[in-house]
């Protein structure tokens, strides 16, 4: 089972509509990430979170909100979605100790008509 | 701010052939630097880290050495291989705090049999 589970893993939606993008995590890690990737800027970082009470906007957070359910869940929303939304999102997360590496879910593809 | 800057791509080799991936950096106070490769369909993996200057990282057959004062961390590798194929990414840490990373735009390798 993967560590880092991100779902759903496809989606397709239209202009306006409020969608869910939802991580799960088993490596006990208490700092999760979402990133968007669009092709030839790599990856940014949309919003961050230490532990459930601690919710940071990253690089590229308007449009964006963000829910820390518990520990393992880190859930990503677009409140009415746009077609530059578009895009590969990508959760990680991280061990608290200095310099540890990112681990990443396999990417939900999202796509908004 | 921060900021990765990665050798364009794509870049295409026959099997076997040296293979070298230009990346600098941009920051303030002493990054971490790590190479994340992501293979079709999949989340990024880490490849290989470095924490402080002339660190040199490696996993795989691949190396990068953090050199401050070129403020780069160029991947090399003496063999490629088919499997290699894949987009590899460039990304910056400043190890404090949120150890948030900051991506290179990637590069996509493709290697021919």
């Amino acid at each position: 089972d993967a560590d880092v589970t991100q779902t759903p893993r496809n989606r397709i939606t239209k202009t306006g509509k409020r969608i869910m993008l939802e991580c799960s995590q088993t490596k006990g890690h208490d700092r999760m990430y979402w990133y968007r990737q669009d092709p030839g800027l790599g990856l940014r970082l949309i919003y961050y979170s230490f532990d459930v009470k601690d919710i940071n906007k990253g690089e590229i957070s308007d449009g964006y909100s963000v829910s820390r359910q518990a520990q393992a869940k880190f859930s990503l929303s677009l409140e009415s979605a746009i077609p530059n939304q578009t895009a590969l999102y990508f959760c990680a997360t991280s061990g608290g100790y200095s310099n540890q590496p990112q681990h990443f879910g396999d990417g939900t593809r999202l796509s908004i008509l | 701010g921060d900021s990765v800057t990665q050798m364009e791509g794509p870049v295409t080799l026959s099997e076997e052939a040296f293979l070298t991936i230009n990346c600098t950096y941009t920051a303030t106070g002493y990054p971490s630097l790590f190479w994340y490769v992501q293979y079709p369909g999949e989340g990024l993996q880490l490849l290989l880290k470095a924490t402080k200057a002339d660190d040199k990282g490696s996993n795989k057959g691949f190396e990068a050495t953090y050199r401050k004062e070129t403020t780069s961390f160029h991947l090399e590798k003496g063999s490629v291989q088919v499997s290699d194929s894949a987009v590899y990414f460039c990304a910056l840490s400043d190890g404090e705090g949120a150890q948030k990373l900051v991506f290179g735009q990637g590069t996509r390798l493709t290697i021919n049999p």
